[in-house]
């Protein structure tokens, strides 16, 4: 357990239906990520945030990905109209920057999303 | 094209026997390479490197890093079965500041057998 845990562990949704995702990062954490990670391949950059900002989003996150972190704790990743390639499953990973220096990032548990 | 190449992609092993994880790299604007095991969940954290020739050493397991070729290598040594696992390694891009966004290889499956 590294301390970041993610909630739900698994989903499983109609294609069409909006999910909605948790992440609630080691609590000193300033810096929290989203990956997305399919079977065989190593996990992919969505966006991520520090605090409440989101500083970088990746080509991946299509319109119909948003994500927030609104008081720079806890943070969701919404899913619209999902469709069978959003399977998958869904990484958060905190880290700490601190004067410049940003300290290894670790992760939480994932959430599991299979679209059928 | 891909960033962050590890080989080989699987290997199976003996208990007791030594196993060399390679991962090369290509990334304009480096900032550290990562590597994490990841077994039936998420990646854990083994090593961040940032200089060259300067060996992480935790237990059985060494890493070290060659910036002018690019690339890291992950030592296991006296590998039991516990240690099988997906090893990923991950390169930090920056773009100034301290972005973090990191790359990942495809990962290196390694099955160790009693």
């Amino acid at each position: 357990d590294t301390g970041v845990s993610q909630d739900p562990r698994h989903k499983i949704t109609k294609r069409g239906q909006n999910v909605t995702f948790r992440c609630d990062p080691i609590s000193e954490h300033n810096r929290l990520y989203w990956y997305r990670q399919t079977l065989g391949q190593g996990p992919e950059f969505l966006t991520y945030f520090q605090n409440e900002a989101q500083l970088e989003k990746s080509r991946l996150l299509s319109d119909r990905f948003s994500a927030e972190r609104p008081k720079g704790s806890f943070s969701t990743l919404e899913i619209q109209r999902t469709e069978q390639g959003d399977s998958a499953m869904y990484l958060c990973a905190s880290s700490l920057v601190l004067a410049g220096v940003l300290y290894e990032q670790y992760f939480g548990p994932g959430t599991r999303l299979t679209v059928t | 094209e891909d960033k962050v190449v590890q080989s080989p992609l699987s290997l199976v092993v003996h208990e007791g026997d030594t196993v060399t994880l390679n991962c090369s790299y290509e990334v304009t604007n480096f900032r550290s390479l990562l590597w994490y095991k990841q077994e039936k969940k998420a990646p854990t954290f083994l090593f961040m490197l940032t200089s060259s020739g300067i060996e992480k050493k935790s237990g059985r397991l060494s890493s070290i890093l060659d910036k002018k070729e690019l690339f890291s290598i992950l030592n296991i040594t006296a590998t039991q079965t516990g240690d099988s696992a997906v090893y990923l390694c991950a390169v930090e891009e920056t773009y100034g500041g301290s972005q973090g966004n990191l790359i990942f290889g495809k990962g290196t499956k390694l099955s160790v057998k009693p």
